[in-house]
C-alpha cells in the first residue's frame, strides 16, 4: 500500500516569503505528526494531529509556524516570513491511532527547505 | 537533560559482522515505547523495531534485535550479519505514554558504515 507522501520534495525560497508544505498520510491513519530535522538541532517534534484537531502544538518554534489538517487526511504546514534558520528537512509521519501510545509512526520522505 | 543518548556518533564495521548500536534513555514514566529508525542517504526514516516498557522479551525483527535492559534504561540495537545496505544513520527514539509531548523524542543518531 501507499506510504506517507510529502510535497514538494525540495523547496527553495527567499527570506521573508511564506511556504506551504504538504503531507498525505497513510490511508486510515488518524494520527499525524510533523518533525523538523536540521544539522544543529537534530530531529525535533513540531505538532501532532488526531483527526483534524491538534491537541499538541508544543513543538512549534514560533508563531510563524502553523499547521492544519482537513478531512482527517491531508495536512499542511505553513511557515510565514521564512528565515534562514528555518532551512531544514521537514518530515511528516502518521500512525493508525494514538490511543495506545505505543503506535509506530511511519515517515514520509520529507521536504528539504532552503531559505536564501 | 537529554532523554535519549546515543554515544556513538559514527561506527565502521566489516561486512557480515554483528554490530551493536547503543541507546540509553531517561524517563520517569513507567509506560513508554522505544523505537529504532534507519535513515539512509535518501533521507527517508525507516522503522526497524519497537520495544514497549512492559514487554517481557526483547523484540526481534529479522536481523534486528533490541537488547532491552530496563533497569539500566538501555535499549541497544543489534544487527546480525551486517550488509553493505545497512550503511545509514540510525536513530533511537522514545515516546512516553503518560506525559510529555505526543511526538517521538530522538537521539542524535549513529552513522553506521559497513565496509566490504
Amino acid at each position: 500500500g501507499a506510504g506517507v507522501s510529502q510535497s514538494p520534495s525540495n523547496k527553495v525560497t527567499e527570506k521573508g516569503k511564506d511556504v506551504e508544505l504538504r503531507c498525505d498520510p497513510i490511508s486510515g491513519h488518524t494520527a499525524l505528526y510533523w518533525y523538523r530535522q536540521s544539522l544543529g538541532q537534530g530531529l525535533e517534534f513540531l505538532i501532532y494531529f488526531q483527526g483534524n484537531s491538534a491537541p499538541d502544538k508544543s513543538g512549534l518554534p514560533s508563531d510563524r509556524f502553523s499547521a492544519e489538517r482537513t478531512g482527517g487526511s491531508v495536512s499542511t504546514l505553513t511557515i510565514q516570513r521564512t528565515q534562514q534558520e528555518d532551512s531544514a528537512v521537514y518530515l511528516c509521519a502518521s500512525s493508525l491511532r494514538r490511543t495506545a501510545g505505543y503506535e509506530t509512526q511511519y515517515f514520509g520522505p520529507g521536504t528539504r527547505l532552503l531559505v536564501l | 537533560a537529554q532523554k535519549i543518548t546515543q554515544t556513538q556518533p559514527g561506527m565502521f564495521v566489516q561486512e557480515k559482522e554483528a554490530v551493536t548500536l547503543d541507546c540509553t534513555y531517561d524517563t520517569s514514566d513507567p509506560s513508554y515505547g522505544l523505537f529504532w529508525y534507519k535513515q539512509p542517504s535518501s533521507g527517508e526514516m525507516i522503522f526497524l523495531i519497537y520495544q514497549g516498557s512492559y514487554d517481557q522479551q526483547n523484540a526481534t525483527e529479522g536481523r534486528y534485535s533490541l537488547n532491552f535492559q530496563k533497569a539500566r534504561k538501555s535499549a541497544n540495537l543489534v544487527i546480525s550479519a551486517s550488509q553493505l545496505g545497512d550503511s545509514a544513520m540510525y536513530f533511537c527514539a522514545m515516546r512516553e505514554v503518560g506525559g510529555g509531548a505526543d511526538g517521538l523524542t530522538f537521539g542524535k543518531g549513529t552513522h553506521l558504515i559497513i565496509q566490504p
